[in-house]
């Protein structure tokens, strides 16, 4: 079984500054990792995907991550956020071993404000 | 259209009575899948389908909840017996094959209120 922690329920950011939005994992078996948007009145739309490889993943949007094993983290980063970027963030796991059964944490609100 | 469809967008219903809720895939998505979203919680998974049989439908919370998929295409969820625990977005969500690898596209969701 697999489990998600976004501790971060809601960051508040200005517009045009960097931001960090935290993940971290528990797992048993390999995972791959998932950062999924969600705009307001909208479905989830998937912003970038850790398979294997490199552990720093670009993705839509300007927004990137990084797996790090040892520390069980895949950490959503942006170096300049718009008043656009405001939606909620919700990270995800699955597991290597085949069907497509997301775990999800439970979500962080990005707030953009001028 | 080109994404999942989901439908009704938003169902109000009595504490008791019975619920359908349905999901168009996208075109040729093997793959088929149904997360419950409670009020500040992430989506859980209840089950998916490979083709018309459901692969794995280990999240299903009780025999209340029941879920076809007989052509291979659309889907439906069921809820009997439907109580104010119920209430939640249901999401469904579609992607070529099942493998972990694949990306799955989601719908908006049906806004389920048990009142």
């Amino acid at each position: 079984a697999q489990s998600v922690t976004q501790l971060d329920s809601q960051v508040p950011v200005f517009e045009e500054a960097p931001v960090e939005l935290r993940c971290n994992y528990s797992s048993s078996v390999s995972v791959y990792l998932f950062w999924y948007v969600q705009y307001p009145n909208q479905g989830l739309q998937l912003l970038l995907k850790y398979l294997s490889g490199s552990t720093l993943v670009k993705g839509i949007n300007g927004f990137e991550a990084e797996f790090n094993k040892s520390q069980t983290s895949f950490h959503l980063r942006k170096p300049s956020v718009h008043i656009s970027d405001t939606a909620e963030y919700f990270c995800a796991v699955s597991d290597t071993g085949g069907g497509n059964k997301l775990t999800f944490g439970t979500g962080t609100q990005l707030k953009v404000e001028l | 259209g080109a994404g999942v469809s989901q439908t009704p967008s938003n169902k109000v219903t009595e504490k008791g009575k019975y619920v359908e809720l349905r999901c168009d895939p996208i075109s040729g998505h093997t793959a088929l899948y149904w997360y419950r979203q409670s009020l500040g919680q992430g989506p859980e998974f209840l089950i998916y389908f490979q083709g018309t049989g459901a692969a794995d439908d280990s999240g299903l919370p009780n025999d209340r909840f029941f879920a076809v998929r007989p052509e291979g295409s659309v889907s439906t969820l069921k809820i009997q017996r439907t109580e104010r625990g119920d209430s939640a977005v249901y999401l469904c969500a579609s992607s070529l094959g099942a493998g972990s690898n694949t990306e799955a596209f989601f719908g908006q969701g049906t806004r389920l209120t048990v009142v």
